[in-house]
């Protein structure tokens, strides 16, 4: 079993539904982010928890909502997107020491298309 | 300012060949990581290789290396005899030091270089 699991792998959905994105990892990591990733632009960080804790929220919509119920798993609840909101929706872990040379462990993302 | 450049958006090479892709990076903090991903078609972000500030010799994982040149602040990666399964988008990233709440988890990512492999 890969370390991180993302599900669902693709998701269409128009702008009036609601949807999750759920993301699980297996590594015994403490820290989870969730990262955006579009065509024309370098990762972005979007949401960090540490010990099930929000650490960060970068300036985000609140039409994301992110929910990090125990260490191993974490959501990213959608309502109301945009087209501009299409992307691949990257969730990530790690040990949540904070040293420089940690890394972050990824899944293999939800593409995610809004119509 | 970028925090982190990648200025090839593609780069083509043989098979068995060597390929360097470039990175050089922006920060004024001593103690830094810079990590090279990759990410093919399927997805998923794939660590490769990793280099502290502070460490004194390349870093270097079976056919990769890390060229690091701290005065000029770069950190090209290097593939030795290029394979197929080499095609892929690559991505160099920072993480810079600790004790800044405010970063844990924060990499920050170059917009990447397809490498493509040509048998």
């Amino acid at each position: 079993e890969t370390g991180v699991t993302q599900t669902p792998r693709h998701l269409v959905m128009g702008m009036t539904n609601k949807k999750s994105l759920k993301c699980e990892q297996h590594l015994g990591h403490n820290a989870m982010y969730w990262y955006k990733q579009s065509a024309k632009k370098p990762l972005e960080l979007m949401f960090v928890y540490s010990l099930e804790e929000r650490v960060e929220n970068n300036s985000v919509p609140s039409r994301f909502s992110p929910e990090c119920p125990n260490s191993s798993h974490l959501f990213l609840h959608l309502h109301t997107l945009q087209p501009e909101d299409s992307a691949l929706y990257l969730c990530a872990s790690s040990h949540s020491s904070g040293d420089s040379n940690e890394k972050l462990f990824f899944g293999s993302g939800t593409q995610l298309s809004v119509l | 300012a970028q925090k982190i450049t990648q200025t090839q958006p593609g780069m083509f090479v043989q098979e068995k060949e060597a390929v360097t892709l470039d990175c050089t990076y922006d920060t004024s903090d001593p103690s830094y990581g810079l990590f090279w991903y990759k990410q093919p078609s399927s997805g998923e972000m794939i660590f490769l290789i990793y280099q502290g500030s502070y460490d004194q010799q390349n870093a270097t994982e079976g056919r990769y290396s890390l060229n690091f040149q701290k005065a000029r602040k770069s950190a090209n990666l290097v593939i030795s005899a290029s394979q197929l399964g080499d095609s892929a988008m690559y991505f160099c990233a920072m993480r810079e030091g600790r004790n800044r709440g405010s970063t844990l988890g924060r990499l920050y990512f170059g917009r990447g270089t397809q490498l493509t492999v040509w048998p």
